[in-house]
């Protein structure tokens, strides 16, 4: 089974709405962390947003912010106020085990390519 | 902070020669080092787990004797794509644990073509 699905290969969004990008994600750990990376055209891994599954709270990161829904154990990153520069493709991804633990790896989803039209 | 400076961020490369692609960590201790391939329109995937001082672990379907990883210190890990075909072009991105609680640091990337 996929660790992390992204079903949306494609995204638009007019500049200035909001965009909220789907991902979900499969594991039987009790911790495990959530991120998601944002990677333009020049091929760099830009980190967004962190989420623990133990957090309670929902992470935001200025514009960027993650629904957490544990149960149907899904990580949706909303952007806000989309701007031309979110124009990228945008990955999530999931560590399992304790942020303690350094050699764990990450597990990408398929990505999302999104367009901000003027 | 953790910087993972990755070079070169692109090379062209005959067919059967050799390319050394280096990741080396500027600000902090990298004592795992993960690399990573991208083809085009594609997802990462794990090529390879570095760790200094130690073999690499590689993942399942990568050649070993073709992909060589080098981890000989905590600021220095590097991959070498031996007898490079036009099939191994593709994007390599290395990633280490970086001082912040959860975030690991990933290189600028690599994009490898083999003409």
């Amino acid at each position: 089974a996929q660790k992390i699905t992204q079903t949306q290969p494609g995204m638009f969004v007019q500049e200035k709405e909001a965009v909220t990008l789907d991902c979900t994600y499969d594991t039987s750990d009790q911790s495990y962390g959530l991120f998601w990376y944002k990677q333009p055209s020049s091929g760099e891994m830009i980190f967004l947003i962190y989420q623990g599954s133990y957090d309670e709270q929902n992470a935001t990161e200025g514009r960027y912010s993650l629904n957490f829904q544990k149960a149907r154990k899904s990580a949706n990153l909303v952007i806000s106020a989309s701007q031309l520069g979110d124009s990228a493709m945008y990955f999530c991804a999931m560590r399992e085990g304790p942020v303690s633990v350094t050699g764990n790896q990450f597990y990408f989803g398929t990505g999302t390519s999104l367009t901000v039209i003027p | 902070g953790a910087v993972v400076s990755q070079h070169p961020s692109r090379v062209i490369c005959k067919s059967g020669t050799s390319v050394k692609i280096e990741c080396r960590s500027l600000d902090f201790q990298a004592t795992t080092m993960f690399w990573y391939r991208q083809f085009p329109k594609q997802s990462l995937m794990l090529m390879a787990t570095s760790n200094e001082g130690s073999k690499a672990t590689y993942e399942q379907g990568v050649e070993k004797d073709k992909f060589l990883i080098n981890h000989a210190s905590l600021t220095l890990s590097t991959l070498t794509v031996t007898s490079a075909h036009p099939e191994d072009s593709s994007f390599y991105i290395c990633s280490a644990r970086g001082f912040t609680p959860y975030g690991y640091t990933f290189g600028s990337g690599t994009r490898l073509t083999v003409v």
